[in-house]
């Protein structure tokens, strides 16, 4: 059965510093997410993607995150400038078009020094 | 914005008897509820959802009720087994676009052999 993926599984960074968290949703999905989970606390939307460009985001989603599809699989998470507080588990999702359900992927570690 | 809060947050169970998890929501548009199981150090996945056009829905040990007037939904686990032992989130989310969901804080169950 096809499964998104993710990579890493766990990233550890420095303060300041950009991180990239990659994820390659199940093919023929046209709907992508990000959600993060800090440890103990709920799991959190980010943004939603279709068609190329961001649907929604949320709060959390500011300035310092993008979102990016460079290519036909990936899909990708970039956070500029790290801080503290942005150390958690970060899931991606995807969805088909004609359905409801949202496939997680095993999630990123993130945690910043 | 939507709010899901999620009830008990731990749960302890003797093998074989049911359980029982609590989610209220906030959003009256809100019209597609998921319940997501995840297992220690693994992705979340989807174990059965509702939507708002019925009461209730089943499947094998399985059930989850929904009252729209309350705006509560609950998931019912029949003859538990210790594999049924994790994290379960409930979340919520409109039909619309995107399916943004909005996550309770999750429930840890325990069945105990």
């Amino acid at each position: 059965e096809p499964e998104v993926t993710q990579t890493p599984s766990h990233q550890v960074t420095q303060m300041g510093q950009e991180v990239i968290l990659r994820c390659v949703p199940i093919s023929n999905h046209l709907y992508f997410y990000w959600y993060r989970q800090i440890l103990g606390q709920k799991v959190e939307f980010l943004v939603s993607f279709y068609n190329n460009e961001i649907s929604e985001k949320s709060e959390i989603f500011d300035d310092q995150f993008s979102v990016e599809r460079p290519d036909g699989s990936n899909f990708t998470l970039k956070i500029r400038s790290t801080k503290l507080e942005d150390s958690a588990m970060y899931f991606c999702a995807s969805r088909a078009n004609s359905g409801s359900e949202q496939f997680f992927g095993p999630g990123t570690r993130l945690t910043v020094l | 914005g939507e709010n899901v809060e999620q009830h008990p947050s731990t749960l302890s169970v003797q093998e074989g008897d049911s359980a029982v998890i609590k989610c209220t929501y906030s959003d009256s548009a809100s019209n597609y509820f998921p319940w997501y199981k995840q297992e220690l150090g693994k992705r979340p996945q989807l174990i059965i959802d509702i939507r708002s056009n019925v009461g209730e829905k089943k499947d094998q040990r399985i059930a989850v009720t929904l009252n729209k007037t309350a705006k509560h939904f609950s998931l019912h686990i029949t003859e538990t087994q210790p594999e049924d032992s994790a994290v379960y989130f409930c979340a919520a989310s409109r039909m619309v676009s995107n399916y943004k969901l909005t996550f309770g804080k999750g429930t840890l169950l325990t069945v105990n052999p």
